[in-house]
């Protein structure tokens, strides 16, 4: 079967603690995407990368960092920077080319106290 | 830079009826892509209907459509017959030629028997 998974599905770290949340597709999707979803709002973009080995920032990067070493994976690491980490995190791909919309994973949901 | 506005946090229809989700958009690009996604309590985001913003005809699919309005930079959604399964959050994104998506706040619906 084709897609995204996102593990693990909740997760809890103590404030001060890196943590990684990991994004596989099998899609051969060009594309990944990195967001964050807080109750009630819609979803910000953190980082993308259209190519491996190449990524951008988004409109929320503060704290975040990824990496894109092989196309099917784009980790996102949360790092003691990020002031507010709890959060819902869902990662998206897509193929290149503007016609294609984003497939999304099932999230994983962040809880840091 | 995209914007992407909802300005209904919430609407409320019954089974069978008709709702309609606006949706206005702001973007820089002459070629941009329109999208509406679905999120349902399991909080998997689900694509609904996307609209290419070069055609001029309304995109379809079964009973959602929508209605662009190039000129005023308007996507709305219209929901017929609604179903029980049609509760959800809904989410109106736009895309530019670089791949980047903006998401809209969202709208709330929920159906009622």
């Amino acid at each position: 079967d084709g897609g995204i998974t996102q593990s693990p599905k909740y997760l809890f770290r103590k404030e001060g603690q890196n943590v990684t949340l990991s994004c596989e597709q099998n899609l051969n999707h060009d594309a990944m995407y990195w967001y964050r979803q807080d109750p009630g709002q819609g979803l910000r973009l953190i980082y993308y990368s259209q190519i491996v080995n190449d990524f951008q920032k988004g409109d929320i990067a503060e704290g975040y960092s990824v990496s894109r070493e092989k196309k099917e994976s784009f980790p996102l690491t949360v790092t003691s920077a990020q002031k507010n980490p709890t959060a819902f995190y869902l990662c998206a791909s897509r193929f290149s080319g503007s016609t294609y919309e984003q497939y999304f994973g099932p999230g994983t949901r962040l809880t840091v106290t | 830079a995209q914007t992407v506005t909802q300005s209904q946090p919430e609407m409320s229809v019954q089974e069978a009826e008709t709702v309609t989700l606006s949706c206005t958009y702001d973007t820089s690009e002459n070629n941009y892509y329109l999208f509406w996604y679905k999120q349902p309590p399991s909080r998997q985001m689900i694509l609904v209907i996307r609209q290419e913003a070069y055609k001029q005809q309304n995109a379809t699919e079964n009973r959602f459509s929508v209605n662009f309005q190039k000129a005023a930079k308007s996507f709305s959604l219209k929901i017929s017959d609604s179903q029980l399964g049609d509760t959800a959050m809904y989410f109106c994104a736009s895309t530019d030629s670089w791949g980047k998506f903006q998401f809209g706040a969202g709208t709330q619906v929920v159906v009622t028997p």
